[in-house]
């Protein structure tokens, strides 16, 4: 059973364009997360939900749009997209988000805007 | 405010050797430590962490790392290398109050 799921998997898209990234978990977590991790691998936290709320928001463009309709679910909206957004970008869940829990991490979706 | 720095993006080692990543912070209160590892075309997961309790933590696949306060060092070891564990290795802090913190991360290749 797959504990934290990412669809699509990998996502090609031209400049301009609007884009979503869907991510579950099915842990019965009570704390979601987006990384983007760049080409030289650094990972940087974007934002972070805890049981539908907004916790964490990082200094990120507000073309990034986070939703969760429910604590299983945290999805990513991209308006206007840029080159540099290209990236691999994860989805996480936690407990309830404590600082000595766990992250439990999606496989990533790879997004390439050309 | 808090960080995490990695000595050596990349590190090889032979088959059969010791694995030393090393992993050092800086905080102002005492931190939580982890070491996760990212194998290709994969999330990241836990290989072990250090909460309170016991300086030297235990993990998965052989590995262990040793919590030393006085040089605010989290490294991580294995004593004998393995073709599988070539992967991605990120330290992470996370102070008692604050997110989680990631370094930037150790290649690690296995020589056989």
């Amino acid at each position: 059973d797959t504990a934290v799921s990412q669809t699509p998997k990998y996502l090609v898209t031209q400049m301009g364009n609007d884009k979503s990234i869907k991510c579950e978990q099915n842990l019965g977590h009570d704390t979601m997360y987006w990384y983007k991790q760049d080409s030289k691998k650094f990972l940087k936290i974007m934002f972070s939900y805890n049981n539908k709320e907004l916790i964490i928001n990082e200094t990120v463009p507000n073309r990034f749009s986070p939703k969760s309709p429910d604590k299983a679910h945290l999805n990513l909206h991209i308006n206007s997209l840029e080159l540099g957004d290209s990236a691999v970008y994860f989805c996480a869940s936690s407990q309830d988000g404590g600082p000595q829990e766990t992250q439990y991490f999606g496989p990533g979706t790879r997004l390439l805007v050309l | 405010a808090q960080s995490v720095t990695q000595l050596g993006s990349h590190v090889s080692v032979s088959e059969g050797a010791l694995v030393l990543l090393r992993c050092n912070y800086s905080s102002s209160v005492p931190p939580y430590l982890f070491w996760y590892v990212q194998y290709p075309n994969q999330g990241l997961q836990l290989l072990l962490k250090y909460t309170t309790g016991a300086t030297l933590v235990k993990g998965i696949n052989g590995f262990e790392a040793e919590f030393k306060k006085s040089e605010t060092s989290f490294h991580l070891t294995k004593p004998s290398a393995h073709m599988s564990d070539a992967a991605e290795y990120f330290c992470a802090v996370s102070p008692q109050y604050d997110k989680v913190i990631f370094g930037p991360g150790t290649s690690l290749s296995v020589i056989p």
